[in-house]
């Protein structure tokens, strides 16, 4: 298995534009998590799914926020408009009690 | 209160020492812990769980849980310069919301 995917791996974009991240899970992983990464705060939670449907996005900042899961093979994290606090590593990973981390998008937004 | 801390560190250990990594919780109805290595850089790595009180070994690494304590341990034996890395602590609840710690800085200095 190729493990969780994402794409891009990097995506530096300008202030007000949108911006969509991508992930691919673990063929037969049920769960799917957003997670975001910063020095100052850490890893943290945004949304999971749980078999395609949202089950927790307390985690979500704000509206600008949003993310999809149309079928068991693909997610999208989107960011609409982006600011530069948004700036971080963002994380999908797949899997139940183990979660397994996909490579990760460095996003800068200027 | 953050629901999962750790010691930021840096912790610094000599090779082949015994590092020893900790993380206190404060959900009572956290159920697994986790401990992740996260190079620089890189993703998240899961390297052990633990779900039941008492000590769980895999080759150097023992994880140990307290629930009484809320606390969770990670001992490294014979500690590496390859072991260099962050450590993350985290936890589940009963609706597998996955909480991390900030994580601890490890060195392991040859």
């Amino acid at each position: 298995d190729a493990g969780v995917i994402q794409s891009p791996r990097h995506e530096v974009t300008e202030m007000g534009q949108e911006v969509t991240l991508r992930c691919k899970p673990i063929s037969g992983h049920d769960y799917l998590f957003w997670y975001r990464q910063t020095m100052m705060r850490g890893l943290e939670l945004l949304i999971y799914f749980n078999n395609n449907v949202p089950i927790d996005d307390s985690g979500m900042p704000e509206d600008r926020f949003s993310a999809k899961m149309p079928n068991a093979s693909f997610s999208t994290l989107k960011i609409q408009p982006s600011e530069p606090r948004d700036s971080a590593v963002y994380f999908c990973a797949s899997g139940y009690n183990e979660q397994f981390f996909g490579p990760g998008t460095r996003l800068t937004v200027l | 209160q953050k629901e999962v801390e750790q010691n930021s560190g840096p912790l610094s250990v000599p090779e082949g020492a015994i590092a020893s990594l900790n993380c206190t919780y404060s959900d009572r109805g956290s159920q697994s812990f986790f401990w992740y290595r996260q190079y620089s850089g890189k993703s998240p790595e899961l390297i052990m769980f633990i779900y039941s009180n008492g000590d769980k070994e895999d080759g150097r690494f023992t994880a140990q849980l307290n629930k009484a304590s809320q606390y969770v341990s990670l001992l490294i034996r014979d500690s590496q310069p390859s072991d260099s890395a962050t450590y993350l602590c985290a936890g589940t609840n009963n609706n597998n919301d996955m909480r991390f710690g900030a994580g601890t800085r490890l060195t392991v200095k040859p």
